[in-house]
């Protein structure tokens, strides 16, 4: 099966732009869950989106929103950027079905920098 | 917030050698999971064990779980240049598949 994808790969945007982050899952997987990396604050958890719906969310501003579709595929968006939004924003998918915390495959990340 | 704490924060040892890295976390949990980080790349799972679970073994990996003091290690045996990388452990408590990572040990390997 093919891996979880991101795109774009590298974006560098300006602060008080918006940014939408994609992120296709692995083949049947259900759940997605985005993070963001930053050396500061190292990786922490924004939400989980399954079957369309947000069954958990992360201790972010509402800049920080996401959804997902009935493929599955899921997008991040932030608007207002500002510089601390610059960080590697991970993207991980799961079947979902399990209980908690099951294991996570991850894409390659979106590195995103504020100017 | 972080739920982990991992220790040492880096690591550098000779090729051949065994690594070892310990985890703290702070909450009761469904599971603990380690993953690996190449240079501020994608992470890619190494092993996830249960909580009822004490010991397990994949290849030259050896995680070991203390729910009584809520600490985890692992072991990476006849370390390898290949195997120099950030080394995370992560806890899954609710319910669906939020995970919480410690800060991670940055592994070098040299050859």
């Amino acid at each position: 099966k093919a891996g979880v994808t991101q795109t774009p790969r590298y974006l560098i945007k300006t602060r008080g732009q918006q940014v939408t982050l994609s992120c296709s899952p692995i083949s049947g997987h259900r759940s997605v869950s985005w993070y963001q990396q930053t050396p500061g604050q190292g990786l922490q958890f924004l939400f989980e989106y399954f079957s369309e719906t947000q069954r958990n969310k992360g201790n972010f501003p509402g800049r920080f929103s996401g959804r997902q579709f009935s493929n599955s595929r899921s997008e991040m968006n932030v608007s207002t950027l500002e510089l601390g939004d610059s960080a590697l924003y991970l993207c991980a998918s799961s079947s979902g079905g399990g209980t908690a915390g099951e294991t996570q495959y991850f894409g390659p990340g979106t590195r995103l920098l504020v100017l | 917030s972080q739920q982990g704490e991992e220790d040492p924060q880096a690591l550098s040892i000779q090729e051949g050698e065994n690594a070892t890295m310990n985890c703290s976390y702070k909450t009761s949990i469904n599971n603990l999971q380690w993953y690996r980080q190449n240079s501020g790349r994608g992470l890619v799972h190494l092993i996830l064990i249960r909580s009822n679970e004490r010991e397990k073994h994949s290849g030259r990996l050896r995680v070991t779980l203390d729910t009584s003091k809520k600490s985890s290690s692992l072991l990476i045996t006849a370390s390898r240049a290949a195997d120099t990388a950030s080394y995370f452990c992560a806890t899954g408590i609710n319910a669906g598949n939020m995970l919480t990572f410690g800060g991670g040990t940055r592994l070098m390997v040299k050859p």
